[in-house]
């Protein structure tokens, strides 16, 4: 049962627009949760992250937010550059016994110059 | 800059071998993680470990073994291959928990 879901494997958006990329998850014990970006060929990279107590977190061009009664979370990007294009996962820490974190199964963004 | 390194990029093995994927990571860091990620699965966390010596099974542990004799090192094991485990690998690496992650390249492995 997939506890982290992204329901778009794909995402095309023209250069300079907004990108937003949704993630959605069913467990209430998560606490963190985190953006990775992957390019072909190499591991995912820390994007960026917000905590369960916070709605919103942002980091330049990247801006995450967090809806917790809808087990919610989704990832802006502005403006979107050609650089941007990569698959995104989202993941969220289960704070029980040791930590672990769940994956999301990617999206991949395609920004078109 | 934390660098974590993998063994090989690229791996043909047959069916019924033992494998063996290596880890390696600069940063003195205390957890190592085994991720494989397949299409429309994402990444799944298949076995971690908090210290040396020390292991916990992920979400698909089945068909899997590791290793971690020194903290910089963790290896992943496949004791007979399978074709069901082609698959890319991703080891990661943290100084704690909470930490986020550091990822290295990956090995893609082929099981013929």
């Amino acid at each position: 049962d997939q506890q982290v879901k992204q329901n778009s494997p794909s995402l095309s958006v023209q250069e300079g627009r907004i990108s937003i990329l949704n993630c959605d998850y069913t467990n209430s014990m998560f606490d963190y949760f985190l953006w990775y970006k992957k390019y072909p060929a190499e591991g995912p990279t820390f994007l960026i992250s917000i905590s369960s107590i916070k709605d919103k977190n942002e980091d330049g061009r990247f801006t995450v937010f967090l809806n917790k009664s809808a087990k919610h979370l989704s990832l802006h990007i502005v403006p979107s550059q050609p650089g941007d294009s990569a698959v995104y996962f989202c993941a969220a820490r289960q704070a029980s016994g040791t930590y672990k974190y769940i994956f999301g199964t990617g999206t991949r963004l395609k920004v078109l110059a | 800059d934390v660098k974590v390194t993998q063994s090989s990029r690229y791996l043909v093995k047959r069916t019924g071998e033992k494998v063996f994927l290596e880890c390696v990571q600069d940063m003195d860091h205390e957890n190592m993680f085994w991720y494989r990620q397949d299409p429309g699965l994402g990444l799944r966390l298949i076995y971690f470990s908090y210290d040396v010596k020390m292991k916990e099974k992920g979400d698909i542990p089945e068909g899997y073994s590791v290793s971690r004799e020194k903290k910089e090192r963790f290896s992943l094991i496949l004791e007979s291959a399978s074709t069901n485990q082609t698959s890319m690998y991703l080891c990661a690496s943290s100084p704690g928990m909470v930490e986020t992650q550091y990822f290295g390249p990956g090995t893609r492995l082929l099981v013929l």
